[in-house]
């Protein structure tokens, strides 16, 4: 079946300006989660969202960051007044139900979209 | 202290030789472990997982768990060039997220 799903793969911009990431969970996957991972670095956790409760926004590194998921699907991540420092390579992952207490669940990550801020 | 720990490497292993990989993880409340592997420009893409203590073995990769010592580890028996990548591992410490250390890089040399 088709994975998780990312668009655009690669977004060159400018310094300033905002910039929106889509991701395509796999079908039937209550749970989406964002990274961010920085060259040569580990992945950085950004925003979480499960089925209908409110996400949790713990990583969101500033105000400029903002994701939303409509109808339980699809995301998007918004970065606004795009940074040099926001360069990097974010990835999307979803999961079943985002439980992994025994092992019957795991994240599957999309090919991840690569943000060249100039 | 780093929730999960892994050292950054490289680790460099002549082909056909055993390359282990080596994970500590700081939250005693944790439950699941896992092991990702990321090519180099690729998405991270699950290994295998591990919840019990002790082994786990699938084909030519064993996972090992000691949760007394909170540490978990990946063997890969008769390395192969194509095994040369970064080895995340993946800690559950709360019931709805993973905590992913910063990865291990492996290389194996013909």
């Amino acid at each position: 079946g088709a994975g998780v799903s990312q668009s655009p793969s690669n977004k060159v911009t400018e310094k300033g300006k905002d910039v929106e990431l889509r991701c395509d969970p796999i079908s039937g996957h209550t749970a989406l989660y964002w990274y961010r991972q920085s060259l040569g670095q580990g992945l950085e956790f950004l925003i979480y969202f499960q089925g209908n409760s409110a996400p949790d926004k713990s990583g969101l590194p500033s105000d400029r960051f903002s994701a939303e998921r409509t109808g339980g699907s699809v995301s998007t991540l918004t970065i606004q007044r795009t940074q040099q420092e926001d360069s990097a390579v974010y990835l999307c992952a979803s999961s079943l139900e985002g439980v992994y207490t025994q092992g019957d669940d795991t994240q599957y990550f999309g090919p991840g979209t690569r943000l060249t801020v100039l | 202290q780093k929730e999960v720990e892994q050292n950054s490497g490289p680790l460099s292993v002549p082909e056909g030789a055993i390359a282990s990989l080596n994970c500590t993880y700081s939250d005693r409340g944790s439950q699941s472990f896992f092991w990702y592997r990321q090519y180099s420009g690729k998405s991270p893409e699950l290994i295998m997982f591990i919840y019990s203590n002790g082994d786990k073995e699938d084909g030519r990769f064993t996972a090992q768990l000691n949760k007394a010592s909170q540490y978990v580890s990946l063997l890969i028996r008769d390395s192969q060039p194509s095994d040369s990548a970064t080895y995340l591992c993946a800690v559950n410490p709360y019931t709805d997220k993973l905590i992913f250390g910063t990865g291990t890089r492996l290389q194996v040399f013909p």
